[in-house]
Protein backbone atom coordinates (compact mmCIF):
# COMPACT_ATOMS: atom_id res chain seq x y z
CA UNK A 1 0.00 0.00 0.00
CA UNK A 2 0.97 3.62 -0.15
CA UNK A 3 1.65 5.29 2.87
CA UNK A 4 1.14 9.14 2.69
CA UNK A 5 2.48 11.51 5.32
CA UNK A 6 1.45 14.89 5.89
CA UNK A 7 3.64 17.79 8.07
CA UNK A 8 2.96 19.35 10.47
CA UNK A 9 -0.34 17.72 12.00
CA UNK A 10 -0.95 20.64 13.58
CA UNK A 11 -0.33 24.26 12.16
CA UNK A 12 -1.41 27.70 14.03
CA UNK A 13 -1.72 30.84 12.19
CA UNK A 14 -3.68 34.09 11.60
CA UNK A 15 -6.24 35.66 9.43
CA UNK A 16 -4.66 36.84 6.37
CA UNK A 17 -1.01 34.32 6.99
CA UNK A 18 0.15 32.38 4.08
CA UNK A 19 0.38 28.84 4.85
CA UNK A 20 1.57 25.63 3.76
CA UNK A 21 1.11 21.76 3.79
CA UNK A 22 2.91 19.11 3.00
CA UNK A 23 2.11 15.58 2.00
CA UNK A 24 4.63 12.96 0.79
CA UNK A 25 3.83 9.21 -0.76
CA UNK A 26 6.05 6.45 0.01
CA UNK A 27 6.22 5.86 -4.27
CA UNK A 28 5.33 8.28 -7.20
CA UNK A 29 1.89 8.77 -7.36
CA UNK A 30 2.05 10.58 -10.63
CA UNK A 31 -0.16 13.70 -9.70
CA UNK A 32 -3.17 11.63 -8.54
CA UNK A 33 -3.42 13.58 -5.31
CA UNK A 34 -6.70 15.20 -3.96
CA UNK A 35 -7.01 17.56 -1.51
CA UNK A 36 -9.81 18.03 0.90
CA UNK A 37 -11.26 19.83 3.66
CA UNK A 38 -12.62 18.66 6.69
CA UNK A 39 -15.01 20.60 9.58
CA UNK A 40 -16.21 18.20 12.95
CA UNK A 41 -19.14 16.50 12.24
CA UNK A 42 -19.02 17.22 7.99
CA UNK A 43 -17.98 15.01 5.24
CA UNK A 44 -14.39 15.90 3.67
CA UNK A 45 -14.78 18.55 1.37
CA UNK A 46 -13.26 18.10 -2.22
CA UNK A 47 -10.86 20.81 -2.87
CA UNK A 48 -8.07 20.36 -5.55
CA UNK A 49 -7.66 17.02 -7.85
CA UNK A 50 -4.53 16.04 -9.87
CA UNK A 51 -1.92 17.68 -7.59
CA UNK A 52 -3.11 21.25 -9.02
CA UNK A 53 -6.67 21.35 -10.48
CA UNK A 54 -8.98 23.87 -8.24
CA UNK A 55 -12.26 21.79 -8.06
CA UNK A 56 -14.85 24.81 -9.31
CA UNK A 57 -16.04 27.48 -6.36
CA UNK A 58 -13.65 26.92 -4.12
CA UNK A 59 -11.37 30.17 -3.59
CA UNK A 60 -8.75 30.94 -5.90
CA UNK A 61 -6.38 31.67 -2.49
CA UNK A 62 -6.42 27.50 -2.32
CA UNK A 63 -3.57 26.26 -4.64
CA UNK A 64 -1.57 22.84 -4.82
CA UNK A 65 1.48 21.75 -6.31
CA UNK A 66 3.93 18.57 -7.02
CA UNK A 67 4.49 15.44 -8.32
CA UNK A 68 6.08 12.35 -7.75
CA UNK A 69 5.96 11.87 -3.99
CA UNK A 70 6.06 15.47 -2.95
CA UNK A 71 2.98 17.71 -2.95
CA UNK A 72 1.88 21.20 -1.03
CA UNK A 73 -1.37 22.77 -0.37
CA UNK A 74 -0.76 26.13 -0.16
CA UNK A 75 -3.18 28.69 1.26
CA UNK A 76 -2.42 31.97 0.31
CA UNK A 77 -4.30 34.38 3.07
CA UNK A 78 -6.24 32.74 5.72
CA UNK A 79 -9.68 33.57 6.40
CA UNK A 80 -11.73 32.90 9.03
CA UNK A 81 -13.86 29.75 7.32
CA UNK A 82 -10.63 27.95 6.26
CA UNK A 83 -10.01 26.51 9.77
CA UNK A 84 -10.42 23.10 9.18
CA UNK A 85 -8.26 19.99 9.24
CA UNK A 86 -6.49 19.51 5.55
CA UNK A 87 -6.28 15.65 3.95
CA UNK A 88 -4.34 14.27 1.29
CA UNK A 89 -5.45 11.22 -0.95
CA UNK A 90 -3.82 9.17 -3.14
CA UNK A 91 -5.80 8.08 -6.11
CA UNK A 92 -2.84 6.68 -8.32
CA UNK A 93 -3.73 2.82 -7.14
CA UNK A 94 -6.08 0.88 -5.13
CA UNK A 95 -6.03 1.06 -1.81
CA UNK A 96 -6.76 4.19 -2.01
CA UNK A 97 -4.50 6.02 1.14
CA UNK A 98 -5.03 8.96 3.02
CA UNK A 99 -2.47 11.38 4.86
CA UNK A 100 -3.26 11.63 8.58
CA UNK A 101 -4.30 15.13 8.22
CA UNK A 102 -3.52 18.04 9.29
CA UNK A 103 -5.56 20.67 12.00
CA UNK A 104 -5.22 24.13 10.90
CA UNK A 105 -6.04 26.17 14.63
CA UNK A 106 -6.50 30.11 15.19
CA UNK A 107 -3.09 31.38 16.42
CA UNK B 1 -27.50 18.28 -8.57
CA UNK B 2 -25.46 15.26 -7.22
CA UNK B 3 -26.56 13.96 -4.07
CA UNK B 4 -25.65 10.67 -1.97
CA UNK B 5 -27.95 9.79 1.12
CA UNK B 6 -26.40 6.71 3.12
CA UNK B 7 -28.52 5.03 5.92
CA UNK B 8 -28.48 1.94 8.16
CA UNK B 9 -25.95 2.33 10.51
CA UNK B 10 -26.66 2.06 14.16
CA UNK B 11 -25.10 0.53 17.01
CA UNK B 12 -24.43 -3.56 16.76
CA UNK B 13 -22.82 -6.34 18.84
CA UNK B 14 -19.40 -7.80 17.88
CA UNK B 15 -20.04 -10.17 15.52
CA UNK B 16 -23.21 -8.26 14.45
CA UNK B 17 -23.95 -7.59 11.10
CA UNK B 18 -25.52 -4.47 8.99
CA UNK B 19 -26.19 -3.43 5.74
CA UNK B 20 -25.19 -0.06 4.64
CA UNK B 21 -27.28 1.73 1.88
CA UNK B 22 -27.04 4.76 -0.15
CA UNK B 23 -29.21 6.56 -2.12
CA UNK B 24 -28.12 8.41 -5.24
CA UNK B 25 -29.52 11.15 -7.89
CA UNK B 26 -28.38 13.31 -10.03
CA UNK B 27 -26.05 10.36 -11.72
CA UNK B 28 -26.49 6.62 -12.46
CA UNK B 29 -24.37 4.68 -10.34
CA UNK B 30 -24.36 1.79 -12.52
CA UNK B 31 -21.85 3.80 -14.81
CA UNK B 32 -19.73 5.17 -12.37
CA UNK B 33 -17.29 4.13 -9.56
CA UNK B 34 -18.58 4.18 -6.02
CA UNK B 35 -16.63 4.12 -2.42
CA UNK B 36 -17.39 3.44 0.42
CA UNK B 37 -14.90 5.48 3.22
CA UNK B 38 -15.22 5.34 6.54
CA UNK B 39 -13.69 7.13 9.06
CA UNK B 40 -12.99 6.44 12.76
CA UNK B 41 -13.63 8.74 15.73
CA UNK B 42 -10.55 11.27 16.06
CA UNK B 43 -8.76 9.56 12.57
CA UNK B 44 -8.49 10.44 9.12
CA UNK B 45 -10.66 8.86 6.19
CA UNK B 46 -10.14 5.17 5.18
CA UNK B 47 -10.69 3.55 1.81
CA UNK B 48 -13.17 0.71 2.55
CA UNK B 49 -14.29 -0.72 -1.24
CA UNK B 50 -15.60 0.22 -4.96
CA UNK B 51 -17.45 -0.85 -7.06
CA UNK B 52 -16.61 -0.52 -11.05
CA UNK B 53 -19.08 0.80 -13.75
CA UNK B 54 -18.68 -2.94 -14.63
CA UNK B 55 -19.86 -4.67 -11.95
CA UNK B 56 -16.30 -5.61 -10.23
CA UNK B 57 -15.10 -4.45 -6.76
CA UNK B 58 -12.37 -4.06 -4.45
CA UNK B 59 -11.75 -3.99 -0.76
CA UNK B 60 -9.47 -2.92 1.81
CA UNK B 61 -7.60 -6.03 3.38
CA UNK B 62 -9.12 -4.72 6.61
CA UNK B 63 -12.71 -5.89 5.21
CA UNK B 64 -12.13 -8.38 2.61
CA UNK B 65 -14.15 -11.96 3.34
CA UNK B 66 -16.50 -9.72 6.11
CA UNK B 67 -17.53 -6.66 3.88
CA UNK B 68 -19.62 -7.13 0.58
CA UNK B 69 -20.23 -4.33 -1.91
CA UNK B 70 -23.40 -4.24 -4.21
CA UNK B 71 -25.53 -2.04 -5.98
CA UNK B 72 -29.23 -1.87 -7.75
CA UNK B 73 -29.59 -0.24 -10.80
CA UNK B 74 -33.20 -0.25 -10.83
CA UNK B 75 -33.20 1.83 -7.50
CA UNK B 76 -29.84 3.64 -8.28
CA UNK B 77 -28.24 2.54 -4.87
CA UNK B 78 -25.26 1.06 -3.25
CA UNK B 79 -24.99 -1.47 -0.71
CA UNK B 80 -22.72 -2.01 2.05
CA UNK B 81 -23.30 -5.52 3.86
CA UNK B 82 -20.85 -5.85 6.56
CA UNK B 83 -20.64 -9.38 8.37
CA UNK B 84 -18.75 -10.37 11.36
CA UNK B 85 -18.36 -7.03 12.65
CA UNK B 86 -15.48 -6.07 14.62
CA UNK B 87 -14.46 -2.92 17.52
CA UNK B 88 -12.10 -1.35 15.02
CA UNK B 89 -15.30 -0.84 12.56
CA UNK B 90 -17.07 1.25 14.44
CA UNK B 91 -16.43 4.63 12.11
CA UNK B 92 -18.67 6.98 9.98
CA UNK B 93 -19.23 5.48 7.02
CA UNK B 94 -19.28 7.75 3.77
CA UNK B 95 -20.38 6.47 0.30
CA UNK B 96 -19.07 8.48 -2.44
CA UNK B 97 -18.50 9.30 -6.13
CA UNK B 98 -15.43 8.85 -8.01
CA UNK B 99 -15.19 11.07 -11.13
CA UNK B 100 -12.61 9.99 -13.80
CA UNK B 101 -9.69 11.84 -13.09
CA UNK B 102 -10.47 14.18 -10.41
CA UNK B 103 -10.71 11.23 -7.69
CA UNK B 104 -13.29 11.70 -5.12
CA UNK B 105 -15.41 13.93 -5.66
CA UNK B 106 -18.72 13.88 -4.19
CA UNK B 107 -19.16 12.61 -0.65
CA UNK B 108 -22.53 12.09 1.53
CA UNK B 109 -23.06 12.91 4.77
CA UNK B 110 -22.50 9.74 6.29
CA UNK B 111 -24.04 7.15 8.63
CA UNK B 112 -22.50 6.17 11.83
CA UNK B 113 -21.83 2.36 12.67
CA UNK B 114 -20.53 1.79 16.77
CA UNK B 115 -19.75 -1.64 16.71
CA UNK B 116 -19.67 -2.51 21.17
CA UNK B 117 -21.07 -4.74 23.38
Amino acid sequence: DIQMTQSPSTLSASVGDRVTITCRASQSISNWLAWYQQKPGKAPKFLIYKASALETSVPLRFSGSGSGTEFTLTISSLQPDDFATYYCQQYNSYPYTFGQGTKLEIK
Amino acid sequence: EVQLVESGGGLIQPGGSLRLSCAASGFIVSSNYINWVRQAPGKGPEWVSVIYSDGSSKYADSVKGRFTISRDSSKNMVYLQMNSLRAEDTAMYYCARQVAAAGIMYWGQGTLVAVSS
